[in-house]
């Protein structure tokens, strides 16, 4: 059972490149989310999806965009890299969004952008 | 500003030592507290997951309480161990929330040492 899967594990931008951070669960979990991580916070939500076909802003949407055509896939894209995106990135799914529902979270993607 | 707030900020304890860590939160309503563990370089992991009608809640050495009145809560970990060493987060939902169903603490970095 692999869970929540995230590739890269690494990867470095130059400022102004484009990629996409792919995620993906195999638990058939509705809510998939994307987390960004930086030195002394704590996690920030950058996009959410209830499900296929639906997503919707979180806290910090700006520079990202997402898409969720299959319940599995929940891929982050980084459009015009800046130097305020290098974070640790956490792609994090659940059954619901509310109650004692357990989130499960990948390893992450370390990006930096120089 | 920050509606979850975690102290301290780092620990080291002594390996078979005893350590609780702080979580106090302003957020309202309140869903349910979640504590995390966070080894460095993977995803947070769920420790333990408690609503407001709970007071405590145990997973091996880790026992969670939780003062829904006060809006506080703490984690105790007893006799620690070297794998104990990692950073721990508080975690806090509300049902009003569109995107900030989860709002997470900076952490506390424990380092257990020999």
């Amino acid at each position: 059972n692999a869970g929540v899967t995230q590739t890269p594990k690494f990867r470095i931008l130059k400022i102004g490149q484009s990629m996409t951070l792919q995620c993906t669960q195999d638990m058939n979990h509705n809510y998939m989310y994307w987390y960004r991580q930086d030195p002394g916070m704590g996690l920030k939500l950058i996009y959410y999806s209830v499900g296929a076909g639906i997503t919707d802003k979180g806290e910090v949407p700006n520079g990202y965009n997402v898409s969720r055509s299959t319940t599995e896939d929940f891929p982050l894209r980084l459009e015009l890299a800046a130097p305020s995106q290098t974070s640790v990135y956490f792609c994090a799914s659940s059954y619901l969004g509310q109650g004692s529902y357990e989130q499960y979270f990948g390893p992450g993607t370390r990006l930096t952008v120089t | 500003k920050n509606q979850v707030e975690q102290s301290p900020q780092s620990l080291i304890i002594l390996e078979g030592k005893n350590c609780t860590l702080q979580c106090n939160y302003t957020v309202s309503p309140f869903s349910n507290l979640r504590w995390y563990k966070q080894d460095t370089g993977r995803g947070p992991v769920s420790l333990t997951i408690m609503t407001f009608s709970e007071n405590t809640k145990s997973n091996g050495r880790y026992t969670a309480t939780l003062d829904a009145d006060t809006k506080q809560s703490s984690l105790h970990i007893t006799a620690s161990q070297l794998s104990d060493s990692a950073s721990y987060i508080c975690v806090v939902s509300s049902p009003t929330d569109s995107w900030g169903k989860f709002q997470f603490g900076a952490g506390t970095q424990v380092v257990v040492t020999p």
